[in-house]
């Protein structure tokens, strides 16, 4: 099966400007979810999608972070606008279900440098 | 709310000799419990997961873990290393339907 494909890979930025990155998940899979893993660090979550409904985005900083699942199957995160500190690896994942139990599927990450 | 400490930053093995990977979690319930390894300029991918079933898990390139409730402990071991196991590990906790919560990570480096 194809795994989670994820755009661009990389991308420079100069802070205060806006960036947006793109997820397909595993054809199937309900839950998606978006990490920000910086260097040196586990992944944190972002938000987590059912559906097109979001689950969980207690951790998004939502004055410069939004993103969408409007059909319930690919997302796009945006930053608006970049700071220093969001230099990171913004990670995609789905997985069947929201069980804690499921397995995530990851991407390989798109990497963002924030000059 | 659930979390893991992952003992050790770094981890240098020759090859040939056993792995080590530690992991201690905190949780109020029954977790459920994972290894992810992290290749350079790769995705995540799953090692091998604990769920309440067998308390030895073993998972993908020869790697297992063991739950350890006594000991909040859910450790990774291989009985010899491997060129290509080189890369970061992490230790991840859920509890639920809650979001998983990752360790800082283990980078393993191997010695030829």
């Amino acid at each position: 099966e194809a795994g989670v494909a994820q755009s661009p890979r990389y991308k420079i930025i100069e802070k205060r400007q806006s960036v947006a990155f793109w997820c397909n998940p595993i054809s199937g899979h309900a839950t998606l979810y978006w990490y920000q893993q910086i260097l040196g660090q586990g992944p944190k979550l972002l938000i987590q999608f059912q559906n097109n409904g979001v689950v969980d985005d207690s951790q998004l900083p939502k004055d410069r972070f939004s993103a969408e699942r409007l059909k319930g199957v690919d997302s796009t995160l945006k930053i608006q606008p970049a700071k220093l500190e969001d230099s990171a690896v913004y990670l995609c994942a789905s997985s069947l279900s929201s069980s804690g139990a499921n397995v995530l599927t990851f991407g390989a990450g798109s990497r963002l440098t924030v000059l | 709310a659930q979390s893991v400490t992952q003992l050790d930053s770094h981890v240098s093995v020759s090859e040939g000799t056993p792995v080590l990977l530690r992991c201690n979690y905190s949780s109020s319930y029954s977790p459920s419990l994972f290894w992810y390894v992290q290749h350079p300029n790769k995705g995540l991918q799953l090692l091998l997961k604990y769920t309440s079933a067998a308390t030895l898990v073993k998972g993908i390139n020869g790697f297992e873990a063991e739950f350890k409730k006594s000991e909040t402990s859910f450790h990774l071991t291989k009985p010899s290393a491997h060129m290509s196991d080189a890369a970061e590990y992490f230790c991840v906790v859920s509890v639920g339907n809650t979001p998983l919560v990752f360790g800082k990570g283990t980078r393993l480096s191997v010695i030829a």
